[in-house]
């Protein structure tokens, strides 16, 4: 099973400013099958990016993937308090389809 | 427009069995596999297990396998998650997703069941 360790546990930011939220895998994900989501409290989850680095339908540019192997990393620009949520990694190329633990990002 | 409808929230006492259903529409049902994900109070996404629900074949994560149970109406469109021999820590909302390309991440997903194992 492919652990997925994120970190910061907890971001806190200004608007405006820029956030990376970084996703480290215990082995490669094969084809870099590396998406990311977005969950806001009492919602479900929303694909932002697949593919490490392709922007799910209507995501805007703002959102960016990044990275290969192991070390994968989601950059948010131009923070807005919209972005405030729970952000999780997942790999998708094994069985198990594994989550990270999940990045919370507090825009204030 | 792509749309994923689950039933309501359920309540169960332990050792009961609870049945959540997923209907699927704006899309031809055949062609993407379902996944389902849950999430306990306060706590991250745990991928269950998926169903291709053209032939109906299922595979589950490991810690599911023996008590949880997916299956597939394809003449209505709609997929079934059946857990057995609830425990307390069972307590979660369980979604439902598409997963968008074979493998794939979940693009479009349920709006979540509530199960809560109670006594």
């Amino acid at each position: 099973e492919i652990v997925l360790t994120q970190s910061p546990g907890t971001l806190s930011l200004s608007p405006g400013e820029r956030a990376t939220l970084s996703c480290r895998a215990s082995q490669s994900v094969s084809n870099t099958y590396l998406a990311w989501y977005q969950q806001k409290p009492g919602q479900a989850p929303r694909l932002l990016i697949y593919g490490t680095s392709n922007r799910a339908t209507d995501i805007p540019d703002k959102f960016s993937g990044s990275g290969s192997g192991t070390d994968f990393t989601l950059t948010i620009s131009r923070l807005d308090p919209e972005d405030s949520a729970v952000y999780y990694c997942q790999q998708y190329g094994s069985s198990p389809k594994t989550f990270g633990q999940g990045t919370r990002l507090e825009i204030k | 427009q792509v749309q994923l409808v689950q039933s309501g929230a359920e309540v169960k006492k332990p050792g009961a069995s609870v049945k959540v259903s997923c209907k699927a529409s704006g899309y031809t049902f055949t062609e993407y596999y379902l996944q389902w994900v849950r999430q306990a109070p306060g706590q991250g996404l745990e991928w269950m297990g998926w169903i291709n629900p053209k032939t109906g074949t299922t595979v589950s994560a490991q810690r599911f396998q023996g008590w949880v149970t997916m299956t597939r109406d394809t003449s209505i469109s709609t997929i079934y998650l059946e857990l057995s021999s609830l425990k307390s820590a069972d307590t979660a909302v369980y979604y439902c997703a598409r997963g968008r390309a074979r493998p794939g991440a979940f693009d479009f997903w349920g709006q979540g069941t509530m199960v809560t194992v109670s006594s």
